[in-house]
């Protein structure tokens, strides 16, 4: 089973400022096969980023990702209101095929 | 736009058995698409349960593998689980969600979710 970790475990930031979230991964995941999702409180995640770097429809350009091998991280440039939730990455594999990170929770400061 | 729509009993007792039903509307469950379980503890993390596609090919999680079935209506576009012998750690809100596959892998749609309690 691969393990993701995510650091920090809350990242505390202001509006307009820049967040930079880690996901590691215990073993090489396929940049085809790595996600981020956004959860905002009592509400499903929401997807933002599939295969590493793409955007899912509808998803402002302020979100990016980027990495490789077992070292993934989304960007949050210039943070809005509502970008304060928790976020989560996810990679396909083998065995269990799905698994998540813990989360980062991003809270205003 | 497709919607997914999760329904079951938010009150299950322990040593009973869980059954969840997510209905997919505006659109169809023979889409090119597997369909996925996904559990939420009390602010706790996603932990992935069980996908299955609507020709009845299933995947599941090993360490739930042993209490879970996931199925597919196609007649009435739904897919649904069941996990049996529940304790309270199996307690969580439960999400139905579409996986998008091919040359990337991932959770593109969800449903709202639904509370399922394990207690006596």
């Amino acid at each position: 089973e691969i393990v993701l970790t995510q650091s920090p475990g809350t990242l505390s930031l202001s509006p307009g400022e820049r967040a930079t979230l880690s996901c590691r991964a215990s073993q090489t995941v396929g940049s085809n096969y790595l996600a981020w999702y956004q959860q905002r409180p009592g509400q499903a995640p929401r997807l933002l980023i599939y295969g590493t770097s793409s955007r899912a429809t509808g998803i402002p350009d302020r979100f990016s990702g980027s990495g490789s091998g077992t070292d993934f991280t989304l960007t949050i440039t210039r943070l809005e209101p509502e970008d304060f939730a928790v976020y989560y990455c996810q990679q396909y594999g083998s065995s269990p095929p799905y698994t998540f990170g813990q989360g980062t929770k991003l809270e205003i400061k | 736009q497709v919607q997914l729509q999760e329904s079951g009993p938010g009150l299950v007792k322990p040593s009973g058995t869980l059954s969840l039903t997510c209905a997919v509307s505006g659109g169809s469950i023979r889409s090119r698409n597997w369909w996925s379980w996904v559990r939420q503890p009390p602010g706790k993390g996603l932990e992935w349960i069980a996908e299955i596609y609507h020709s009845g090919s299933t995947h599941y999680n090993p360490s739930l593998r042993s209490r879970v079935t996931i199925s597919v209506d196609k007649s009435k576009n739904e897919f649904s689980l069941k996990l049996n012998s529940v304790t309270a750690a199996d307690t969580a809100v439960y999400y139905c969600a579409r996986v998008d596959y091919g040359v990337y892998w991932y959770f593109d749609l969800w449903g709202r979710g639904t509370l399922v309690t394990v207690s006596s």
